[in-house]
């Protein structure tokens, strides 16, 4: 079964710090992987997805996620934190259930807390 | 304007009510999928499409209807409005080309007392 898990419910940064929210996937196959971010009052917004090819991958706002085959793992980074990245970040995965296209599994969501 | 839209934005009903919660989007986008958010669950899929008169059970399907007549529209209906049914409920869609890059609403807020 294809599933995706984020560990921690809330992580708290500093302004400046870098940042990693994590993200750990279990899949069939080969994993197509992605990051929203959501925030208060929104509906979801897409960051960056992995497919194939290179590793490490950027999205928008200057985040990036790191694709690790040998830790079935997906965690998103981003150098240098902003206030404004405070939000609710979804890591979710391809549902290929049914052979339906489009659907995504998403983990319960990680709150990002970005301190001045 | 361009883009998805919900309405209401928030719904308060009594239980044994029948709501229905609309959705449109101006993009033509193939796809289009309903999903309810509650702490601790993330987001739920509760019906999907795939184009207009095509739909699916996602994984919380009871208790709802839904219907595609038109590409651009899927409304969802709660047939008999359960406590449990209090929610947020976002409306998505994506396009073929690009099925995973899902566009949200902004949300429906529902509350049944």
């Amino acid at each position: 079964a294809q599933s995706v898990a984020q560990p921690e419910d809330q992580v708290n940064v500093a302004e400046g710090n870098p940042l990693t929210v994590k993200c750990t996937y279990s899949v069939s196959g080969n994993p197509y992987l992605f990051w929203y971010v959501q925030y208060p009052n929104r509906g979801l917004q897409f960051l960056l997805k992995y497919i194939t090819g290179d590793n490490l991958v950027k999205g928008s706002y200057g985040f990036e996620a790191e694709f690790n085959k040998s830790q079935t793992s997906f965690h998103l980074k981003k150098p240098s934190a902003l206030v404004s990245d405070s939000a609710l970040y979804f890591c979710a995965v391809r549902d290929i259930r049914g052979g339906s296209q489009g659907n995504l599994i998403f983990g319960k969501g990680t709150k990002l807390s970005v301190k001045p | 304007d361009a883009g998805i839209t919900q309405s209401p934005r928030y719904k308060i009903t009594e239980t044994g009510r029948q709501v229905t919660l609309m959705c449109h989007q101006t993009w033509s986008h193939s796809y289009m999928f309903w999903y309810r958010q509650d702490l601790g669950h993330g987001l739920r899929l509760i019906y999907y499409s795939a184009a207009a008169d095509i739909t699916d059970k996602g994984e919380v399907p009871d208790g709802y209807v839904v219907s595609r007549s038109k590409t651009e529209n899927f409304p969802l209906t709660l047939e008999s409005a359960t406590r449990s049914q209090t929610s947020v409920y976002f409306c998505a869609s994506s396009d073929m080309g690009t099925p995973y890059e899902q566009y949200f609403g902004p949300g429906t807020r529902l509350t049944v007392t």
